[in-house]
């Protein structure tokens, strides 16, 4: 019964290679999210949908194509990967109002060699 | 631009030490959380305290969003305490911008 959930946790992939992450979340939020953490351990924002509409899209690589079939889920498909693609990518979800914060999943470690 | 700053960077102590963790941002904001990422990476959510004060156990927060800093006191630490302490917050609109973060080892 987790909260958030993403898959897999580890993806190691060659350079070129298209990969997904998967993202489920049962708590009944509105709102979803992806972070990236880079090797120094920064937090920053990529995407955000809420009910299933794109309303944060920061400087990413177009590469980066974000999908949500519902507002349950919010997948990450990344084209053509590049070695400095290689980083731990969270998925969040919260209310729209809030009201009690962001929960995260448990984070997928990337690494494109 | 925006700016969430946390001090101390790196923080070492004993087990059983007491410490304050601190948080200072650039504008108002209307939301502020606090999370721990342990050893394994995992972010968990500490406190979602927008102002005043919360406890939870050897963990408290305060919030002085008027004076815009936050403080997350550590009691009677333990080894299980130690990882990367990360205050976010949000001033308007639907994202939190984090803070730098700061390590902490609780060594036995």
């Amino acid at each position: 019964d987790t909260a958030v959930s993403q898959t897999p946790k580890y993806l190691v992939t060659q350079m070129g290679n298209d990969k997904s992450i998967k993202c489920e979340q049962n708590l009944g939020h509105d709102t979803m999210y992806w972070y990236k953490q880079d090797s120094k351990k920064f937090l920053k924002i990529m995407f955000s949908y809420n009910n299933k509409e794109l309303i944060i899209n920061e400087t990413v690589p177009n590469r980066f194509s974000p999908k949500s079939p519902d507002k349950a889920h919010l997948n990450l498909h990344i084209n053509s990967l590049e070695l400095g693609d290689s980083a731990v990518y969270f998925c969040a979800s919260s209310h729209s109002g809030f009201y009690d914060g962001y929960t995260f999943g448990s984070g997928t470690r990337l690494t494109v060699v | 631009g925006i700016q969430v700053e946390q001090s101390p960077p790196d923080l070492i102590l004993q087990e059983g030490a007491n410490s304050t963790l601190r948080c200072n941002f650039s504008d108002s904001v209307n939301n502020l959380q606090w999370f721990h990422q342990n050893p394994w990476g995992q972010l968990i959510n500490l406190f979602y305290i927008p102002s005043g004060t919360k406890q939870n156990g050897r963990l408290s927060a305060t919030t002085v969003a008027t004076e815009r800093y936050s403080l997350l006191y550590i009691s009677s630490s333990q080894t299980t305490d130690s990882g990367v302490y990360f205050c976010a917050v949000s001033f308007t609109g639907n994202q939190f911008y984090f803070g730098t973060g700061t390590s902490l080892t609780v060594i036995p």
